[in-house]
């Protein structure tokens, strides 16, 4: 069935250093969402992608679809303590959306 | 413009019993969507509703069941409760089926005991 993976499951890093995650699908998608959900929040949304190889930034976010459309990735330059939470893609084959496993940061101030 | 709105928020029920959770989407969205979140299982679709239709519907079993009014307000049923079933709920709405920006509400946290 369709599956939607994201790696790492966890990232600690040093406030001011980078982190990406990284979301692979097993089938092509028609769009990628990325949501962020903070501690003890729910989701929200962040960024649609679209278009084949389309890259958007938001500030220090840089957010990526592969020209398969079945991967995508999600960069984070010089993190801060406010980057804290569970950043999750989330692809949709049209008829529903698959949410990946998440990525949990954590930003050691 | 009003957020989604879920109630209740916190619930606490024993094994065998049933469960009704209720989302107001935003106004003017038709699609709302619901789904289950665990430490150990991630978001998982239950289903999605649009026009009171239910639209698509993920891998859970029967005993899970919703429906949608005309006003868009949407209900999510879970009888025969288990266990494994103590979960957030979340509610989206959404302008589109499956395509557009899903705008969650804070959830029901659901504890079984």
């Amino acid at each position: 069935g369709q599956q939607v993976m994201q790696i790492p499951q966890y990232q600690h890093v040093q406030e001011g250093e980078d982190f990406t995650t990284y979301c692979n699908s097993s089938t092509t998608l028609s769009n990628i969402q990325w949501y962020k959900q903070r501690p003890g929040g729910h989701p929200v949304f962040l960024i649609q992608l679209v278009k084949s190889g389309e890259v958007k930034k938001q500030k220090r976010l840089t957010f990526q679809f592969g020209e398969a459309k079945k991967n995508s990735s999600l960069h984070i330059t010089a993190t801060q303590t406010t980057d804290v939470g569970t950043y999750f893609c989330a692809g949709s084959t049209g008829n529903q959306f698959y949410f990946g496993t998440g990525t949990s940061l954590t930003v050691i101030p | 413009k009003a957020g989604v709105t879920q109630t209740p928020r916190y619930l606490i029920k024993t094994r065998g019993q049933q469960v009704t959770l209720s989302c107001s989407p935003i106004s003017g969205h038709r699609s709302v969507s619901w789904y289950q979140q665990t430490p150990g299982q991630g978001l998982q679709f239950l289903f999605e509703y649009f026009s009171e239709t239910q639209r698509n519907k993920g891998n859970f079993p029967g005993r899970f069941s919703g429906r949608q009014f005309s006003n868009s307000r949407s209900e999510m049923n879970v009888s025969t409760l288990e266990l494994g079933d103590s979960a957030l709920y979340l509610c989206a709405s959404s302008l589109v089926i499956a395509g557009g920006e899903q705008f969650f509400g804070p959830g029901t946290r659901l504890t079984v005991l």
